[in-house]
C-alpha cells in the first residue's frame, strides 16, 4: 500500500500561537490531499480539499483565514491552524488521493494530535 | 439527518462468535461505500471497498442494500485484535463521509 506520513505526531502549543502540520506522500504523487478533524468519539469530519497548483477548498463552516492549507508540490501538502485557541484541539488527519483504476483511493497519515493550552 | 450514521455500540463479542453491524445512508445516489478500521488514537485504515452487492475478504464479509439504504459488515470468527472502532464511509464525488464509527469489543 502507498504511505503517507504526517509530522508532527504531537503538538501542545500555547493558546495564540500558529501550528504547522505537513502531509507527505511518500511513494505515490497526489494530486489531491484532504484534511479532516476528528474530536474524540466522533467521526472523521472533511475541512478541505487541498489541489495541488491551486487554492484549496474548504467545507462549510471551516474558516478558511484560520486553518491556511498550502499544496506547493506533488507530494506535500500543510495545514497551519493560526492562532489556534484550546477548542482547536483535536486530531488532526490528512489522506492523500491515488488515481487507482475505477475509483479514487486515500490514504490516510498517521494524524496529528494538537492540544491547545 | 446525518448522511452517514452508525449504532454507536460497543458490540462486545464473544472471541470466536460472529457479529454484524450497519451504517445506513441518506442519499439514494450514493455509489461507493468503505468501512474502515481506526483502532485507539491512530488514523483509519481501509478494510474493504463495496462498489456492487457487497464484498467479501476472508472473515470479513460487507454487503450493500440499496433498497434500504445501508450497508452491513459482519466479522466471522472474531480474533481479540479485531477489537477497534469500524468506520463507514461513503464517496460524495471523490470526498469522503464518515459515520462516526461503531465499537467492537472481543472478549476472551
Amino acid at each position: 500500500g502507498a504511505v503517507v506520513s504526517q509530522h508532527p505526531s504531537r503538538v501542545i502549543c500555547k493558546s495564540g500561537t500558529s501550528v504547522k502540520i505537513e502531509c507527505r506522500s511518500l511513494d505515490f504523487q497526489a494530486t489531491t490531499m484532504f484534511w479532516y478533524r476528528q474530536f474524540p468519539k466522533q467521526s472523521l469530519m472533511l475541512m478541505a480539499t487541498s489541489n495541488e497548483g491551486s487554492k484549496a477548498t474548504y467545507e462549510q463552516g471551516v474558516e478558511k483565514d484560520k486553518f491556511l492549507i498550502n499544496h506547493a508540490s506533488l507530494t506535500l501538502s500543510t495545514l497551519t491552524v493560526t492562532s489556534a485557541h484550546p477548542e482547536d484541539s483535536s486530531f488532526y488527519i490528512c489522506s492523500a488521493n491515488r488515481d487507482s483504476g475505477a475509483y479514487n483511493e486515500q490514504f490516510f497519515g498517521p494524524g496529528t494530535r494538537l492540544t491547545v493550552l | 439527518r446525518k448522511e452517514v450514521e452508525q449504532d454507536p455500540g460497543p458490540f462486545n463479542v464473544p472471541e470466536g462468535a460472529t457479529v454484524a453491524f450497519n451504517c445506513t445512508y441518506s442519499n439514494s445516489a450514493s455509489q461507493s461505500f468503505f468501512w474502515y478500521r481506526q483502532d485507539c488514537r491512530k488514523e483509519p485504515k481501509l478494510l474493504m471497498s463495496v462498489y456492487s452487492s457487497g464484498n467479501e475478504d476472508g472473515r470479513f464479509t460487507a454487503q450493500l442494500n440499496r433498497a434500504s439504504q445501508y450497508i452491513s459488515l459482519l466479522i466471522r470468527d472474531s480474533k481479540l485484535s479485531d477489537s477497534a472502532t469500524y468506520l463507514c464511509a461513503r464517496d460524495s464525488w471523490g470526498k469522503l463521509q464518515f459515520g462516526a464509527g461503531t465499537q467492537v469489543v472481543v472478549t476472551p
